[in-house]
């Protein structure tokens, strides 16, 4: 069975803290994608940043990094330097491919709260 | 160009009615995934079309339908509504449906049903 888990319910942060949102994730497929997602009240779903399960180097993109461990499972997010625009809920997602088609299995998401 | 759109942006509908939720892909994608996100969850797969045709259908009961037309745009159906059903209905397009392929989702149509 495919599974994401993301445990933290809700973070709370002060702006210019460091945060880091994780997940942990099920598959038994040897090739998937994991997903970062930011949803902001608005509702739309905002990509961040993409990974294939053959490539475990970590990346960052300004305060954004991810780490990516297939030994734990696990594909983790860091903001660095918090800032009040950080606040929305932030899903890990994995994409299986399914016979004919394929689709994105969500975490439960993390709510991200920046206070100045 | 444009990106995924979808209408109606809200909707309140009464239980038992019928509802019917459009999405247009973005220009050149030929795939549409329908999800619904239950406040407090993530978003769970419904369905995925490709060149008209299922090619994918989550756990979710009968009175859900859903087609795609030649221009690629979709239609997700819902019959017998109930209080359940009120959620956020994402609608994503894909180029093609290789697990590499990027889904870009729409804004969403919030449905309440009372």
């Amino acid at each position: 069975a495919q599974k994401v888990t993301q445990a933290q319910t809700e973070i709370s942060v002060v702006e210019k803290e460091d945060v880091t949102l994780d997940c942990v994730y099920e598959t038994r497929d040897t090739t998937y994608y994991l997903f970062w997602y930011k949803q902001p009240p608005s509702g739309e779903l905002v990509f961040l940043i993409r990974r294939n399960s053959f490539d475990e180097q970590n990346e960052i993109s300004g305060r954004y990094s991810w780490n990516f461990q297939k030994s734990t499972s696990s594909f983790n997010f860091t903001i660095t330097a918090s800032q009040v625009v950080d606040s929305a809920v932030y899903f890990c997602a994995l994409r299986r491919q399914m016979e004919y088609g394929n689709k994105l299995v969500f975490g439960a998401g993390t709510i991200l709260r920046v206070k100045s | 160009d444009a990106g995924v759109t979808q209408s109606p942006t809200h909707l309140i509908k009464t239980r038992g009615q019928h509802v019917t939720l459009r999405c247009s892909p973005i220009s050149g994608h030929k795939s549409v995934s329908w999800y619904q996100q239950v406040l407090g969850q993530g978003p769970q797969f419904i369905f995925q079309y490709y060149e008209k045709e299922e090619r994918g259908r989550g756990n979710f009961p009968d009175r859900f339908s859903a087609r795609q037309f030649p221009n690629y745009s979709s239609e997700l159906n819902v019959n017998a509504l109930l209080l359940g059903d009120s959620a956020l209905y994402l609608c994503a397009s894909s180029l093609g449906l290789a697990v590499y392929n990027e889904q870009f989702f729409g804004p969403g149509t919030r449905l309440t049903v009372l």
